[in-house]
C-alpha cells in the first residue's frame, strides 16, 4: 500500500524566514505526489503535484517542492513565509496513476508576526 | 462558474440515525470522489462515482453508501451512525478517474 508520513504536526515560523514541510513517501513503483492546504472553512486546494517530469516542482504561492527518489522524500519549501501562509498542509500520493489519493497526517503551520 | 458544492454545510445527528449528503461537481465534471477528514486528520478515501456506478472504494463498511445521478451530482448516505462518524465529509470532483481533483468546502457531521 501507498502512504505518505509527514513528521511535525504543527510548525511555527517567523513571517519572513523558509518554510520546510517533510514529506517521504512509501511506494512500489514511481507515484504521482502532491501538496495540498487547507485553510480554516476552506476546501482543500492544489499547490503542487509530481508526475514524473521535472523533479523540482513549482506550485502556486511561491512554494516548490522537490523529489528525491532516492530518499523516497517529497519535501515542501517556500523561501518566505507570509501570513497568509498560516493553514494546514497536506502530503499527498495517489494509486495507480488515478486519482485516488493517500493523504498524510498533515502538517499545521503558524505564522509569527 | 461555480465550483464544487456541497450541503448541508453543518448537520446535527444522534447516533442510530441515517444521514444523507449531497454534491454537485464542478461545471462540465464527471466524476466523484468522496473523503473523510477525522478531526486533526488527513482525509481518507471513501468511494468514487464515475457513469453512475461506484467504480473505486476505500477501507469503509457497508453502511456508507453513495449514489451519482444522471447529473453527475452525488449523495453520500451513513446509516446507523456512531459516534466515530463525526467528521468533515468532502466531495471532490474531476473529469474522469484520472483528472485533477477538486475539492468542495465539506459537510461537517457531529453525531451526539
Amino acid at each position: 500500500a501507498q502512504s505518505v508520513t509527514q513528521l511535525d504536526s504543527h510548525v511555527s515560523v517567523s513571517e519572513g524566514t523558509p518554510v520546510l514541510l517533510r514529506c517521504n513517501y512509501s511506494s512500489s513503483y514511481s507515484p504521482s505526489l502532491f501538496w495540498y492546504v487547507q485553510h480554516p472553512n476552506k476546501g482543500l486546494q492544489l499547490l503542487l503535484k509530481y508526475t514524473s517530469a521535472a523533479t523540482l516542482v513549482k506550485g502556486i504561492n511561491g512554494f516548490e517542492a522537490e523529489f528525491k527518489k532516492s530518499e523516497t522524500s517529497f519535501h515542501l519549501t517556500k523561501p518566505s513565509a507570509h501570513m497568509s501562509d498560516a493553514a494546514e498542509y497536506f502530503c499527498v500520493v495517489s494509486y495507480y496513476g488515478n486519482n485516488r489519493l493517500a493523504f498524510g497526517k498533515g502538517n499545521q503551520v503558524v505564522v509569527i508576526p | 462558474d461555480a465550483g464544487v458544492t456541497q450541503s448541508p454545510t453543518h448537520l446535527i445527528k444522534t447516533r442510530g440515525q441515517q444521514v444523507t449528503l449531497r454534491c454537485s461537481p464542478k461545471s462540465g465534471h464527471d466524476t466523484v470522489s468522496w473523503y473523510q477528514q477525522a478531526l486533526g486528520q488527513g482525509p481518507q478515501f471513501i468511494f468514487q462515482y464515475y457513469e453512475e456506478e461506484e467504480r473505486q472504494r476505500g477501507n469503509f463498511p457497508d453502511r456508507f453508501s453513495g449514489h451519482q445521478f444522471p447529473n453527475y451530482s452525488s449523495e453520500l448516505n451513513v446509516n446507523a451512525l456512531l459516534l466515530g462518524d463525526s467528521a468533515l465529509y468532502l466531495c471532490a470532483s474531476s473529469l474522469g478517474i484520472s483528472g485533477e481533483l477538486f475539492f468542495g468546502e465539506g459537510s461537517r457531521l457531529t453525531v451526539l
